[in-house]
């Protein structure tokens, strides 16, 4: 089934410490994305990637790092998490052919709460 | 003016009802437009693309206008599991770039 997997779903942790939100899809898709979902500001564009070891930054990409070693995967990393980091996290991939970016296929989610 | 603007709704309206949404952009090189759905919080699925000759799958319908940079979805006879949030999303660099600007959603409620 083709599919974006996103783990975990729910993640409660402590300002400060490391933490890893991983993301893979198996459409062999070369446009990968992260946004942030917060009440009253829709979804945000955190960083995405064209292809393998390229990416760029969204509009909010502050306190946050991305890698894509594999195509298949682009982890979402948060160095030191802080309280406005809690935030409903998407992650997204895409096809990049003609006017394909876009046709977005989503994860389920990641509810994240820094304390 | 913000890029992508949305009027947050809600629409709250009877089964069967035509109801539009419109979503203004704020670039005009923008290329690439579509409309996605979201249930409460979980993800944004794709409802449809929307071309410069505006297109039409079922009871749904969207439009593109340039001159005035919005894009506009018609829903027609509205069934209760069209309740949901309407996103619209607008890729200002065209299809090339990956740099997507969603808007905030217009929620709809479809009565019985």
């Amino acid at each position: 089934e083709a599919q974006v997997t996103q783990n975990p779903r729910y993640l409660i942790t402590v300002t400060g410490k490391k933490l890893t939100v991983t993301c893979s899809q198996n459409m062999n898709h070369e446009y990968m994305s992260w946004y942030r979902q917060d009440p009253g500001l829709g979804l945000r564009q955190i960083y995405y990637s064209m292809n393998v070891e390229v990416t760029d930054k969204g509009d909010v990409p502050e306190g946050y790092k991305v890698s894509r070693k594999e195509k298949r995967n682009f982890p979402l990393i948060l160095e030191s998490p802080s309280p406005n980091q809690t935030s409903l996290y998407f992650c997204a991939s895409s096809l990049i052919t003609g006017k394909a970016v876009g046709k977005l296929f989503f994860g389920s989610g990641t509810q994240l709460s820094v304390l | 003016r913000k890029e992508v603007e949305q009027d947050p709704g809600p629409f709250n309206v009877p089964e069967g009802a035509t109801v539009a949404f419109n979503c203004t952009y704020s670039n005009s090189a923008s290329q690439s437009f579509f409309w996605y759905r979201q249930d409460c919080r979980k993800e944004p699925k794709l409802l449809m693309s929307v071309y410069s000759s505006g297109n039409e799958d079922g009871r749904f319908t969207a439009q593109l206008n340039r001159a005035s940079q919005y894009i506009s979805l018609l829903i027609r006879d509205s069934k209760l599991s069209d309740s949901a949030t309407y996103l619209c999303v607008v890729n200002p660099s065209g299809g090339s770039q990956g740099n997507l600007i969603f808007g905030k959603g217009t929620k709809l409620s479809v009565k019985p």
